[in-house]
């Protein structure tokens, strides 16, 4: 399966700043990526679909202002936390579109602690 | 109503122990479905892919029932590395997208 990387795999930082996450797919060309979010004892919940050339899709309930997706090129997809807060910590997780019809292949996930 | 449903567990069995997890799903339009295992800080590894027919992969033995909505789940003669969250995963197209969701996950601890 495709091999995704995720960096950096752990970050804290102060209230207010912004943190940039990168999902990389290593041996794939991604067009499509999901980026998750997982709270301590839930279920991952999908924020929003990146689509390589275009605009992200975004879930319900995510706001697009504050969780920032550019996916520039077929293997990289960054989401950016802009003005963080302690309620934005989580553990946040990307994935690819497998080749096959019914996989998706995660990356290692990022954990963030907002102080 | 959430659109995978799963007993949360946690299920503590002893070593040798046979398990199964139940699960339900609410889109009649989910189109594929799998089992997932989340060992704890780390991202979900895909167990194995599920289907009506049913199917085996060593100790591991899913099944599909689409008229009930339901999946299952069975580990025969747990191991210690067992040791698990287990999440049912369904497979809906929405537009040209297919997105994955997850239950909440079943916890399980194998005991020695």
């Amino acid at each position: 399966g495709a091999v995704v990387s995720q960096h950096p795999s752990r970050v804290i930082c102060k209230s207010g700043t912004s943190v940039k996450i990168e999902c990389r797919s290593l041996d794939f060309q991604a067009t499509t990526m999901f980026w998750y979010r997982q709270f301590p004892k839930q279920s991952l919940m999908l924020m929003a679909t990146s689509n390589e050339g275009s605009k992200a899709t975004y879930e319900q309930g995510v706001e697009k202002d504050k969780f920032l997706i550019n996916h520039a090129s077929l293997t990289l997809s960054t989401l950016t936390v802009t003005s963080a807060h302690p309620e934005d910590s989580s553990f946040y997780i990307c994935s690819t579109d497998g080749s096959s019809y019914n996989e998706q292949f995660f990356g290692p996930g990022t954990r963030l602690t907002v102080l | 109503r959430k659109e995978v449903e799963q007993d949360p567990g946690p299920f503590n069995v002893p070593e040798g122990a046979t398990v199964a997890f139940n699960c339900t799903y609410s889109n009649s339009a989910s189109q594929s479905f799998f089992w997932y295992r989340q060992d704890c800080r780390k991202e979900p590894k895909l167990l194995m892919s599920v289907y009506s027919s049913g199917n085996e992969d060593g100790r591991f033995t899913a099944q599909l029932n689409r008229a009930s909505q339901y999946i299952s789940l069975l580990i025969r003669d747990s191991k210690l590395s067992d040791s698990a969250t287990y999440l049912c995963v369904v497979n809906i197209r929405r537009g040209s997208a297919r997105q994955l969701t997850f239950g909440s996950g079943t916890q399980l601890t194998v005991l020695p």
